[in-house]
């Protein structure tokens, strides 16, 4: 099946700062990405939809200002936490889909600690 | 909106027995897709299986077989000859049939399946 890479794996930074997480699609042309969240031995909770060359759709709740969204080619999403908290620790999964299709590829996941 | 509903928050079965995970949900759609999706303790999730709304007979793969029950809108998941490997957390997830832009997964809370050896 297709490929989903996020970059990095594991990251812990200072509270106050900001993280930049990448995703890239590396075998296909992933027009729509999703980004989510997931707490230990919860589900995935969807933060927002991106669309190549568009703004992102935030769900409910998730603080756009907060968490940046740039989807700016085919094959990479990218998700920003600013001025990141201790509360912003959690696991961040994103995936990605072609154009019509109806399965999504699974990334494999970002560990963010703050300190 | 479309809900998924996964009852029971953890499963334990013994190794090489079968074990079947539960699943509602509740839509207005006709057309629409089924999945169950393992997540190891790696946390990669990975695709077991998928169904779609239209077909009736029910989807397998290997080990894996589904229980698709549309009017009763129940989508259950059985695990044949489980292994140590199958031991994860498993989510049911639906989708529109539409594959617009912003069609998304619509997750249920997951089980959290152990095998015994």
């Amino acid at each position: 099946g297709a490929v989903v890479s996020q970059h990095p794996s594991w990251v812990i930074c200072k509270s106050g700062t900001s993280v930049k997480i990448e995703c890239r699609s590396l075998d296909f042309q992933a027009t729509t990405m999703f980004w989510y969240r997931q707490f230990p031995k919860q589900s995935l909770m969807l933060m927002a939809t991106s669309n190549e060359g568009s703004k992102a759709t935030y769900e409910q709740g998730v603080e756009k200002d907060k968490f940046l969204i740039n989807h700016a080619s085919l094959t990479l999403s990218t998700l920003t936490v600013t001025s990141a908290h201790p509360e912003d620790s959690s696991f961040y999964i994103c995936s990605a889909r072609e154009a019509g299709a109806y399965e999504q590829y699974f990334g494999p996941g970002t560990r963010l600690t703050v300190t | 909106a479309q809900t998924v509903t996964q009852s029971q928050p953890e499963m334990s079965v013994q190794e090489a027995e079968t074990v079947t995970l539960s699943c509602t949900y509740d839509t207005s759609e006709s057309d629409y897709y089924l999945f169950w999706y393992k997540q190891p303790p790696s946390r990669q999730m990975i695709l077991v299986i998928r169904q779609e709304a239209y077909k009736q007979q029910n989807a397998t793969e290997n080990r894996f077989s589904v229980n698709f029950q549309k009017a009763a809108k129940s989508f259950s998941l059985k695990i044949s000859d489980s292994q140590l490997g199958d031991a994860a957390m498993y989510f049911c997830a639906y989708r529109s049939g539409d594959t617009g832009a912003n069609s998304k997964l619509t997750f249920g809370k997951g089980i959290t399946l152990s095998v015994r050896p």
